[in-house]
């Protein structure tokens, strides 16, 4: 049973565009909603995270929208450059029950110059 | 901090042998964590330890087993490989404590298996 279902599996942009990737979840139970990053041959790595109380989060080009209601959130990337090229997942846990992480299929984005 | 670090970078098994894919953190942190990533796929967690002696099954446990006897160290033992489990590994760790800041994950970087 896939608890977190990603779309699209991949996307190109040009330099300076959106890259938006939107998710949705099936548990009401997960407390924790992480973005991590990842390039070919490297692990993953954290870029944004959000919890449910939040409707959104922004650090620099990058924001996370929420909306707790319909189970659903979205990484927008403004401005895309050329090394934001990689692998984008979402992800959701319990913080409280080991935050095991429940990941989504994974979005390949590439921005092109 | 070297971080999480994983030994081996790739390894080559033949169906039915074993091996023990290894994870060591430097950060003190108290959960860690074992994922494979199949081509083209998200990441499904094997197994997760939430401190030393603690361990407890995650989705994909089947074929693999994991002990956890300081907090430094989580390996992850193959016992009868078979060709299902060709896959990228990765340890995580993370602090585990309940306060904003926390809860990030961070990963180790992989250990590409092959099982032929």
């Amino acid at each position: 049973q896939q608890q977190v279902k990603q779309s699209p599996q991949s996307l190109i942009v040009q330099k300076g565009g959106i890259s938006i990737i939107n998710c949705a979840y099936e548990n009401t139970a997960f407390d924790y909603f992480p973005w991590y990053q990842q390039f070919p041959g490297k692990g993953p790595a954290l870029l944004i995270a959000i919890r449910p109380d939040v409707s959104e989060k922004k650090e620099g080009r990058f924001t996370i929208s929420f909306n707790k209601s319909a189970k659903q959130f979205s990484l927008h990337i403004m401005d895309s450059q050329p090394g934001d090229s990689a692998t984008y997942f979402c992800a959701a846990s319990i913080r409280a029950a080991g935050n095991k992480l429940t990941f989504g299929g994974g979005t390949r984005v590439l921005v092109k110059p | 901090n070297a971080g999480v670090t994983q030994t081996p970078k790739f390894r080559i098994l033949k169906i039915g042998q074993s091996m023990t894919l290894q994870c060591t953190q430097d950060m003190n942190h108290n959960y860690m964590y074992w994922y494979r990533q199949d081509p083209g796929m998200g990441l499904k967690l094997i197994y997760y330890s939430v401190g030393a002696g603690i361990t407890d099954k995650g989705e994909v446990p089947n074929g693999y087993n994991v002990s956890r006897s300081t907090t430094e160290d989580f390996p992850l033992r193959l016992e009868l490989a078979a060709p299902s489990q060709t896959s990228v590994y990765f340890c995580a760790s993370s602090w585990g404590l309940a306060g904003a800041g926390y809860n990030e994950q961070f990963f180790g970087p992989g250990t590409r298996l092959t099982v032929l």
